[in-house]
């Protein structure tokens, strides 16, 4: 049974900093993805990545997969307030379902 | 339409109650998920279409919950008898047919289900 886990689960962070969220995986898969929530709203899809050594950049965040070690990381660089939210990561095999992580929630504060 | 509809946005019935949930996928999208998100939590895998028929119903929690999607398109998530810990965010997501390329889920805004 394919599961994902996530740390931290509650992260705290001053505008300015830089922090790294982690996502774990049980078994091979093929891809993984990041999507943020904010409060009440729908996910929002960031990355897709799609093979090891995979790294993508978007503005603040970047996501980087590791498949050898089963590991995906969301690096925050110069974090600011507009990037509190909830972040997912969600892993999939090719046909199937996606099985999310329980969520890291973000909260930058001034 | 541009994304991924869902309706109603929120439902409220009373314990016991026969209720529909209804998605209306993005236009030439053949996958399409459910998921239930209670709060505070991820979402959960409910039940996912190729096309007309049901690829992995696996996570239906019982036969209360039922799902379709006749010719492909629009989605009908139903739920009998419902129970207060049915209460919950019902997402739907739909996607092209998996791909090197088309491999992203958009997701809908979400039924917001209340038992009471």
């Amino acid at each position: 049974e394919l599961k994902v886990e996530q740390n931290p689960l509650f992260l705290s962070m001053q505008e300015g900093k830089n922090y790294t969220i982690y996502c774990n995986y049980s078994t091979t898969s093929d891809r993984l993805y990041w999507y943020r929530q904010d409060p009440g709203k729908s996910l929002e899809s960031l990355f897709v990545l799609l093979s090891n050594g995979a790294v993508k950049q978007e503005g603040r965040l970047m996501a980087s997969l590791d498949t050898k070690a089963r590991l995906s990381t969301l690096h925050i660089t110069a974090a600011v307030h507009d990037l509190s939210a909830t972040y997912f990561c969600a892993v999939a095999r090719a046909g199937q379902n996606f099985v999310f992580g329980p969520g890291t929630r973000l909260s930058v504060l001034p | 339409g541009a994304g991924v509809s869902q309706t109603p946005s929120n439902k409220v019935t009373e314990k016991g109650k026969y209720v529909e949930l209804r998605c209306d996928p993005i236009s030439g999208h053949t996958a399409l998920y459910w998921y239930r998100q209670s709060l505070g939590q991820g979402p959960e895998f409910l039940i996912y279409f190729q096309g007309t028929g049901a690829a992995d119903d696996s996570g239906l929690p019982n036969d209360r919950f039922f799902a379709v999607r006749p010719e492909g398109s629009v989605s009908t998530l139903k739920i009998q008898r419902t129970e207060r810990g049915d209460s919950a965010v019902y997402l739907c997501a739909s996607s092209l047919v998996p791909g090197p390329m088309n491999t992203e889920a958009f997701f809908g805004q979400g039924t917001r289900l209340t038992v009471v």
